[in-house]
């Protein structure tokens, strides 16, 4: 059975750095064609995916916030790790992770809900 | 990036209900895109792939057609439980984008 769970800060304040763990079981992140990806939804609002890790550690990032993030993985833990600089009230979101092969996301984490604040 | 859109934006239907959704995307993407279904408070979940493949565990009532820029989610008789927001996205691309969803609701 495939899980996921992120697991991070309810609150940061504004211009403070973002960093969200992805814990998973049932798959290896080291297994070709594997990928896990990060997407947010605003309270409201559409998904906006975020950030892709492959398990040849290739990286791909969201056009408009790529100078803000990084992803990274630990395969030995079973984790990916999407960090978020400089957070803005505009942030605040619900993260998710999934898993996806060929970008389909088949499998979702429960989410994460973070709000941007002073 | 590739640009996708959804109409509506929300609509009111029965239980036994066809119910049709359009998704476009602002370039041809082949048969690269995908169904998500979202519940209030839930993640999303993955109901249609290519265009038209029904994932494992997803009830026959759903449907996915269309290629190149227009596809369409049918849901042939709506149930209880389909009340939900539904979102497409494009997987030709590494930088995946999603459409504003459709919230589907009781009339």
């Amino acid at each position: 059975q495939v899980t996921l769970k992120e697991s991070g800060p309810a609150l940061v304040k504004p211009t403070q750095t973002l960093t969200l763990t992805c814990t998973f079981s049932g798959f290896s992140l080291s297994t070709s064609g594997m990928r896990a990806s990060w997407i947010r939804q605003p309270p409201g609002k559409a998904l906006e995916w975020l950030a892709r890790i492959d398990w040849d550690d290739d990286k791909f990032y969201n056009t408009s916030l790529k100078t803000r993030l990084t992803i990274s993985k630990d395969t030995s833990k079973n984790q990916v790790v999407l960090t978020m600089t400089n957070m803005d009230p505009v942030d605040t979101a619900t993260y998710y992770c999934a898993r996806s092969t060929s970008n389909v996301m088949d499998v979702w984490g429960q989410g994460t809900t973070v709000t941007v604040s002073s | 990036d590739i640009q996708m859109t959804q109409s509506p934006s929300s609509l009111s239907a029965s239980v036994g209900d066809r119910v049709t959704i359009t998704c476009r995307a602002s370039q041809s993407i082949g048969s690269y895109l995908n169904w998500y279904q979202q519940k209030p408070g839930k993640a999303p979940k993955l109901l249609i792939y290519a265009a038209s493949s029904l994932q494992s565990g997803v009830p026959s009532r759903f449907s996915g057609s269309g290629s190149g820029t227009d596809f369409t989610l049918t849901i042939s008789s709506l149930q209880p439980e389909d009340f939900a927001t539904y979102h497409c996205q494009q997987s030709y691309s590494a930088r995946v984008t999603f459409g504003p969803g459709t919230k589907v609701d009781i009339k």
